[in-house]
């Protein structure tokens, strides 16, 4: 089973600023598996990037995804309060698909 | 627009069976293109994902929760359900269904609200 260890575990920025969370499998990921998932309090996740680099419909431009083999980032070029919340990666491998375990993105 | 709902019971007692059911709207279940999926969040922690069901019944589930998860289609309701038998307290958790791409690149691109499901006597 491929294991993601994301980084930092809470990351503290002030709006305006920019934010790169890490996801580090433990073995090579295919791209085209590996997605990033936006989730509020309360809320149910978002899809924000798939296969690695790809923004969803509707996600504005200042988030982008980059990387590949074992690590993989997501990085919001200038923060917005609306940005401020809980990030998962996940990926597929061998029939079976994990989640990373967060990164909370918290207001400075 | 595609939108996705559970439900079913806000509380299972210890060893029995959970059961939630997805009903599914603006898409249809019986579509090719995708798996129809569960997902669980226990309060506070990450996601966890249990199992899906293509619209010919094809199942694929986690291996660690394969000896007590059932999920079945049915596609004249446009809806899909979830059974976990032999319940404990380690399976209290927000259940979330999610639409799943079946083809790459791979990824959950509609889910439900959730449901918590407590498991307490």
């Amino acid at each position: 089973e491929i294991v993601l260890t994301q980084s930092p575990g809470t990351l503290s920025l002030s709006p305006g600023e920019r934010a790169t969370l890490s996801c580090r499998a433990s073995q090579s990921v295919s791209s085209s598996y590996l997605a990033w998932y936006q989730q509020k309090p309360g809320q149910a996740p978002r899809l924000l990037i798939y296969g690695a680099s790809n923004r969803a419909t509707g996600i504005p431009d200042r988030f982008s995804g980059s990387g590949s083999g074992t690590d993989f980032t997501l990085t919001i070029s200038r923060l917005e309060p609306e940005d401020f919340a809980v990030y998962y990666c996940q990926q597929y491998d061998s029939s079976l698909y994990t989640f990373g375990q967060g990164t909370k993105l918290e207001i400075k | 627009q595609v939108q996705l709902q559970e439900s079913g019971p806000g509380l299972v007692k210890p060893s029995e069976t959970l059961s939630l059911t997805c009903t599914v709207s603006g898409g249809a279940v019986s579509s090719g293109l995708y798996y129809w999926s569960w997902i669980r969040q226990p309060p506070g922690k990450g996601l966890d994902w249990i199992g899906y069901i293509y619209y010919n019944g094809n199942t694929n589930y986690n291996p660690s929760l394969k000896s007590r998860v059932t999920i079945s289609v049915d596609t004249s309701k446009n809806q899909f359900s979830l059974k976990l038998s032999s319940v404990t307290a380690a399976d209290t958790a927000v259940y979330y269904c999610a639409r799943l791409r079946a083809a790459r690149p791979l990824y959950f691109d509609y889910w439900g609200q959730g449901t918590l499901v407590p498991v307490s006597s």
